[in-house]
């Protein structure tokens, strides 16, 4: 069975400070792979999204990610943080065929101090 | 403007009363999906929707009920079964396969 561990459930970092969220998941098969961001009290948005190709993913608003296949990890960064990507950041896994479903992680709070 | 539209934004309920909670898009998507949001364990899966009148249980059903008579609607329905049903509900929908999820502005139901 899919899963996705997110290891951080909270990260502060100072601003203009470099920030890494860790996300590894776990299948039999090929997955597709995805961040998103939701800010309080309202949906999740899209950052980022690895289908196929290059590993190294960019993103909306300077995020990045890079598919590490060997490692099963999809870990998100950003070389300098604003107070305004204070924000819940959520790692998601589809298998590449058949279902629809997505399985989320537990999401990393992540708060980005003056 | 194409969306996802969830109404109401904050509902509140007596202990065994049914309420259903509305999920509308135009976006022309096939797939559409309730989750559930609490503290800590981040998004699961209650039912989700692949086509017209078709739907699947996802990791939480129990307690919950849905139809998808239309293309465009999902409504979810939580019932007096469902022991724990304060939370925050998110919406979402799907064009394709490969493609990412687009969610709505979510509800959040408590039971008083």
């Amino acid at each position: 069975a899919q899963s996705v561990t997110q290891l951080d459930s909270q990260v502060p970092v100072f601003e203009e400070a470099p920030v890494e969220l860790r996300c590894n998941y776990s299948s039999s098969v090929s997955v597709y792979l995805f961040w998103y961001v939701q800010y309080p009290n309202q949906g999740l948005q899209l950052l980022l999204k690895y289908l196929s190709g290059s590993t190294l993913v960019k993103g909306i608003n300077g995020f990045e990610a890079e598919f590490n296949k060997s490692q099963t990890s999809f870990h998100l960064r950003k070389p300098s943080v604003h107070i305004s990507d204070t924000a819940e950041y959520f790692c998601a896994v589809r298998e590449s065929g058949g279902t629809y479903k997505y399985i989320f992680g537990t999401g990393t709070r992540l708060k980005v101090l003056a | 403007d194409g969306g996802i539209t969830q109404s109401p934004k904050y509902l509140f309920r007596k202990e065994g009363q049914n309420v259903t909670l509305s999920c509308e898009q135009n976006l022309n998507h096939d797939a559409m999906y309730w989750y559930r949001q609490d503290p800590g364990q981040g998004l699961r899966l209650i039912y989700y929707s692949q086509i017209v009148n078709d739907f699947q249980k996802g990791d939480i059903a129990e307690g919950y009920s849905v139809s998808r008579e239309k293309k465009e609607s999902f409504p979810l329905t939580v019932t007096s079964a469902q022991k724990n049903p304060t939370a925050f509900y998110l919406c979402a929908s799907g064009i394709r396969a490969a493609d990412e999820q687009f969610f709505g502005p979510g509800t959040r139901l408590t039971v008083l």
